[in-house]
Order: C-alpha cells, then sequence, then structure tokens
C-alpha cells in the first residue's frame, strides 16, 4: 500500500509554545489530506480537510486560529499547534487520499503530543 | 444520533470462535464504507472495504444494507492476531473523501 509518513511521532512541549506537525505522502499525490485528533479510548475525530493550494476546511467546534493547516505541495501538509496547553495533547493523526469515493485512505503514523 | 455507531465492547473470546461487529450510520448521502483496524497506540490500518453485495476476504465477511444504513463484520476462527479494535468507517460526503469514524469496537482473541 502506499505510505504516509507524519513527523514527528512524539512529541512533549511547554504550555504556550507552539508544535507543527509534517504529514508527507511518500509515494503517491495526495489532492486531499485530513487531520484527525483521537483522545484516549476515543474514536478518531476529524479535524479539517485540506486540498491542495486551498485554504483548509475545519470541523465544527475546532478553532482554525489555532490548529494552523498548510498543504502547500501534493505531497506534505502540516499542522501546527499554536500556544498549546495540556487540553490539546493528544494523539494526532494525519491521512492522505488521491481521489475521491471509495479511494483508500492512508494513514501516517501518528503523533503524540503531550504539554506540560 | 451520532453518525456512525458501533456495538459497545469489548468482546472477549476464546481461539476458533466466530465474531460479529454491527454498526450503523446516520448519513443517507454516504456513498463508501470500510473496515479499519486499529492496535494499540498506532494508526488505523484499512482491513476491507464493504460493498452493497457483501464482500469476503479470507476469514473476514463484510456486508452492507443500505436501506437500513447497517454494516456488519464477520470474523470467522478468531486468531489471538486478531486482537485489536475494528472500527466502522464511513464517507461523510458524496464524493467519498472525509471519513467518519465510529468509536471502535475491542476484540480480544485468547488462548
Amino acid at each position: 500500500g502506499a505510505v504516509v509518513s507524519q513527523h514527528p511521532s512524539w512529541v512533549i512541549c511547554k504550555s504556550g509554545t507552539s508544535v507543527k506537525i509534517e504529514c508527507r505522502s511518500l509515494d503517491f499525490q495526495a489532492t486531499t489530506m485530513f487531520w484527525y485528533r483521537q483522545f484516549p479510548k476515543q474514536s478518531l475525530m476529524l479535524m479539517a480537510t485540506s486540498n491542495e493550494g486551498s485554504k483548509a476546511t475545519y470541523e465544527q467546534g475546532v478553532e482554525k486560529d489555532k490548529f494552523l493547516i498548510n498543504h502547500a505541495s501534493l505531497t506534505l501538509s502540516t499542522l501546527t499547534v499554536t500556544s498549546a496547553h495540556p487540553e490539546d495533547s493528544s494523539f494526532y493523526i494525519c491521512s492522505a487520499s488521491w481521489g475521491g469515493a471509495g479511494t483508500e485512505a492512508f494513514f501516517g503514523q501518528g503523533t503524540r503530543l503531550t504539554v506540560v | 444520533r451520532k453518525e456512525v455507531e458501533q456495538d459497545p465492547g469489548p468482546f472477549n473470546v476464546p481461539e476458533g470462535a466466530t465474531v460479529a461487529f454491527n454498526c450503523t450510520y446516520s448519513n443517507s448521502a454516504s456513498q463508501s464504507f470500510f473496515w479499519y483496524r486499529q492496535d494499540c497506540r498506532k494508526e488505523p490500518k484499512l482491513l476491507m472495504s464493504v460493498y452493497s453485495s457483501g464482500n469476503e476476504d479470507g476469514r473476514f465477511t463484510a456486508q452492507l444494507n443500505r436501506a437500513s444504513q447497517y454494516i456488519s463484520l464477520l470474523i470467522r476462527d478468531s486468531k489471538l492476531s486478531d486482537s485489536a479494535t475494528y472500527l466502522c468507517v464511513v464517507s461523510a460526503n458524496q464524493a467519498g473523501t472525509a471519513l467518519i469514524f465510529g468509536k471502535g469496537t475491542t476484540l480480544s482473541v485468547s488462548s
């Protein structure tokens, strides 16, 4: 299957700082990338959908100024958690897709963020 | 009503057992359906897509009932390695690109 690489796999940061997470599709062009968040024992919650070259579409309740998403190329999307707080500690996962209905989404390995 | 609802878990079964997971979805416009498997602290991985005609992959059988907005996954002859959380996943839009995940059902297979 296709490969999506997410970096870093884990990060610990101080409250108030910003953290950038990268998501790369290594062997295909991802027209669409998705960012999810998963709290312990909870399901993945879609945060936003990003299409290359355009602004991300955020799900209801997700602050776009806090979770900055950039999808500058067909192989790279970044999520920046700005002014992180302990309640932002979570497992963040990206996924990438090259097509429409029925197309499998490939997931990155996830980033475990801990804000102290 | 939640968008994707799954059987509450956990399911604890012995090796060799047959186990069935059920899932219902609320968005009748959904076009694509999947079962993903997620191991602890890992990313989800596609187990199988689900088609209207039903489909089988080895010990795994998936069924879709569009009229009832119901999806199922049957696992036969359970193995220890089947222990994981199984996620029912439905497309959020007609383009089928954004996915909505159920909370998942945890399966534990013991010897």
